[in-house]
């Protein structure tokens, strides 16, 4: 039981080039979520999704997509990746919604946009 | 929509002390309020959590307690330790759509032996 998985760790880019963060989990939870974290802002939901094939927006997704094809993956898309992107990005799961059982989060993955 | 504050942003205390981190919200319907705790280059990690029909939840030496009227929240760590030094958000779970978490600014708590 790995929990919630993400890869890259860490991944730099240059300004205009798209790429994929990816984000598993193996407990069969419904809830999934991509927050972005910068100094002094906390965490800021991106979008997130309640079942497969069922995504929704949160309070800062422009610039990035999602999909659920599955109830494992929900993988996060920068579409043309521009500087105030530089942030570390988290997904979570939790077991249904609305998320009241605890959010398991994934160890982040630091992106650096130049 | 929802909006979380959170205050202070620092906080230093003397090992042995305790701490305390408050937080206010303006959704009134919100009805659930967890508190995670980041460690430097780590996750967060959920320490503990309140629902709405709860005015005050301990475990061990943190507690959370809930006014709903005043909508704040806050959370109480006693006999702090060393090892109670990260940055501790609390958060909000907002009724509009399917229910989202809106977390505050963070508080960085250090504890100094």
């Amino acid at each position: 039981n790995a929990g919630v998985t993400q890869t890259p760790k860490f991944q730099v880019l240059k300004t205009g080039q798209s790429m994929t963060l990816q984000c598993a989990q193996d407990m069969n939870h419904e809830y999934m979520s991509w927050y972005r974290q910068d100094p002094g802002m906390g965490l800021r939901l991106i979008h997130y999704s309640v079942g497969a094939g069922i995504t929704d927006q949160g309070e800062v997704p422009n610039g990035y997509n999602v999909s659920r094809s599955t109830t494992e993956d929900f993988p996060l898309r920068l579409l043309s990746a521009a500087p105030s992107q530089t942030s570390v990005y988290f997904c979570a799961s939790s077991y249904s919604w609305p998320p009241h059982q605890p959010q398991h989060f994934g160890d982040g993955t630091r992106l650096s946009i130049l | 929509g929802e909006n979380v504050e959170q205050h202070p942003s620092t906080l230093s205390v003397q090992e042995g002390d305790s701490a305390v981190i408050k937080c206010t919200y303006s959704d009134s319907a919100s009805n659930y309020f967890p508190w995670y705790k980041q460690e430097l280059g780590k996750r967060p990690q959920l320490i503990i959590d309140i629902r709405s029909n709860v005015g005050e939840k301990k475990d061990q030496r943190i507690a959370v307690t809930l006014n709903k009227t005043a909508k704040h929240f806050s959370l109480h760590i006693t006999e702090t330790q060393p090892e109670d030094s990260a940055v501790y958000f609390c958060a909000a779970l907002t009724t509009d759509s399917w229910g989202k978490l809106q977390f505050g600014a963070g508080t960085q708590v250090v504890v100094t032996p």
